[in-house]
């Protein structure tokens, strides 16, 4: 069982390039997250989906997009990368957001270490 | 709104001794309440969970943790700490009556010294 596999584990930008970071998951999980995490800082929510088609943006949204088209991907795009935007990007997902659900804690991936120069 | 605090940004404690990482949060309504941990260069691996019943939650690896509703607490414990314990542990909450989605804390560096 992969569980949150995202590609790639690391990479170095040039200003004012553009990616797209990927993430996927096979446990048909529903919900699906991108976070950022700084140094000292935690974890800062970008977007999340709630499902296939449906996404909404968290803490810290600016400079990202994302999209999902099917219940296992999740990319993350970067346009015009900034050296703000250096940091370690992790994907998750959870089970279930039903209220009352139990089985709702995240599965993370391995992370994306991003640099901008 | 929801949030979470974790005042000590580490805590050092020697092999054998009991462990304590602090955490204390914010809802409008009943939480759900989660504590991981992350080795070096890893992601966050799920440790323990509280959702209903006991307030004292067991996880992975002989960590315990303790919801204090009083106190909106959510305490980490082990007995007796391993020097493979060390590393970055972070609480995170969700509002039940709210948003789905969890917020976390901003981590606490456990150093367990030989």
């Amino acid at each position: 069982n992969a569980g949150v596999t995202q590609t790639p584990k690391f990479r170095i930008l040039k200003i004012g390039q553009s990616m797209t970071l990927q993430c996927t998951q096979d446990m048909n999980h529903n919900y699906m997250y991108w976070y950022r995490q700084d140094p000292g800082m935690g974890l800062k929510l970008i977007y999340y989906s709630v499902g296939a088609g449906i996404t909404d943006k968290g803490e810290v949204p600016n400079g990202y997009n994302v999209s999902r088209s099917t219940t296992e991907d999740f990319p993350l795009r970067l346009e015009l990368a900034a050296p703000s935007q250096t940091s370690v990007y992790f994907c998750a997902s959870s089970e279930t957001g039903v209220r009352g659900g139990t089985d709702t804690e995240a599965f993370f991936g391995q992370g994306t270490r991003l640099t901008v120069v | 709104a929801q949030s979470v605090a974790q005042p000590e940004d580490q805590v050092n404690v020697a092999e054998g001794n009991p462990l304590t990482v602090k955490c204390t949060y914010s809802v409008s309504g009943n939480p759900y309440l989660f504590w991981y941990v992350q080795y070096p260069n890893r992601g966050l691996q799920f440790l323990l969970k509280y959702i209903t019943g006991d307030n004292l939650v067991k996880g992975s690896y002989g960590f315990e943790a303790e919801f204090n509703k009083s106190q909106t607490s959510f305490h980490l414990k082990k007995p007796s700490a391993l020097v493979s314990d060390s590393a970055l542990y972070f609480c995170a909450v969700r509002d039940i009556g709210g948003s789905y989605i969890p917020t976390f804390g901003r981590g606490t560096s456990l150093i367990v010294h030989p």
